[in-house]
């Protein structure tokens, strides 16, 4: 089966500090890559996707990633945090069927 | 999300009782997913459905049923409810993995 790795359980940072999340998966073949994020109390909202083309992919709320496929990875990033990124971030893969893999999750509080 | 909702919300039951979780979607999508969330362990899918009356297990089914006698309602039972279901549940609706999921709001059970 394949897993998801989150690196980090629990990341704690400053308002307008640098975040990156690290993600990584098991399988070899062809994938699609999710990062997803849930406010406290809330379900789960896509953040971003990767299916294929430019590795560099850009999301909602200033997020971007990079599949770099030699690492089997899927790295998050955003360059300056805001307090109302204070959420869980979860990274998600699909190898072509109808069903996602999760990472545990990676908690990120941002002080204000 | 619009398009999806979960009934209850909340609940509390005791052990050995049989739960009905109830998933509503109005989008027409021929895939429904429900995944348990517990923190450390990310979102685990309990099962999923293909079509009306096709579904099938996901990595931690033991102890959960599902139905689906129409396409917008995806029913998942616990048949006599343990201290370890105790988790929150989300529904998930898609039409392919490769495009993600929407999630639905969530059901928090209480397994006393």
């Amino acid at each position: 089966a394949q897993s998801v790795s989150q690196h980090n359980h629990h990341v704690i940072l400053s308002e307008a500090a640098s975040l990156e999340l690290g993600c990584n998966y098991s399988y070899g073949g062809t994938v699609n890559l999710f990062w997803y994020v849930q406010y406290p109390g809330q379900h789960l909202q896509l953040l971003l996707k990767y299916f294929s083309g430019d590795p560099l992919v850009k999301g909602i709320k200033g997020f971007e990633a990079e599949f770099i496929k030699s690492k089997f990875s899927f790295n998050l990033r955003k360059p300056s945090v805001q307090w109302s990124d204070t959420a869980e971030y979860f990274c998600a893969v699909n190898h072509n069927d109808y069903k996602l893999s999760f990472g545990a999750g990676t908690t990120v509080t941002v002080r204000a | 999300d619009a398009g999806i909702t979960q009934s209850p919300r909340h609940k509390v039951t005791e052990t050995g009782t049989p739960v009905t979780l109830r998933c509503h979607q109005t989008e027409n999508h021929r895939y429904m997913y429900w995944y348990r969330q517990d923190p450390g362990h990310g979102l685990r899918l309990i099962h999923y459905s293909y079509g009306v009356k096709d579904t099938d297990k996901g990595e931690v089914s033991d102890g959960y049923s599902v139905s689906r006698s129409k396409t917008e309602d995806f029913l998942l039972t616990l048949e006599s409810a343990t201290s370890s279901q105790t988790s929150v549940y989300f529904c998930a609706i898609g039409e392919t993995g490769n495009y993600g999921y929407t999630f639905g709001s969530g059901t928090r059970l209480t397994v006393v």
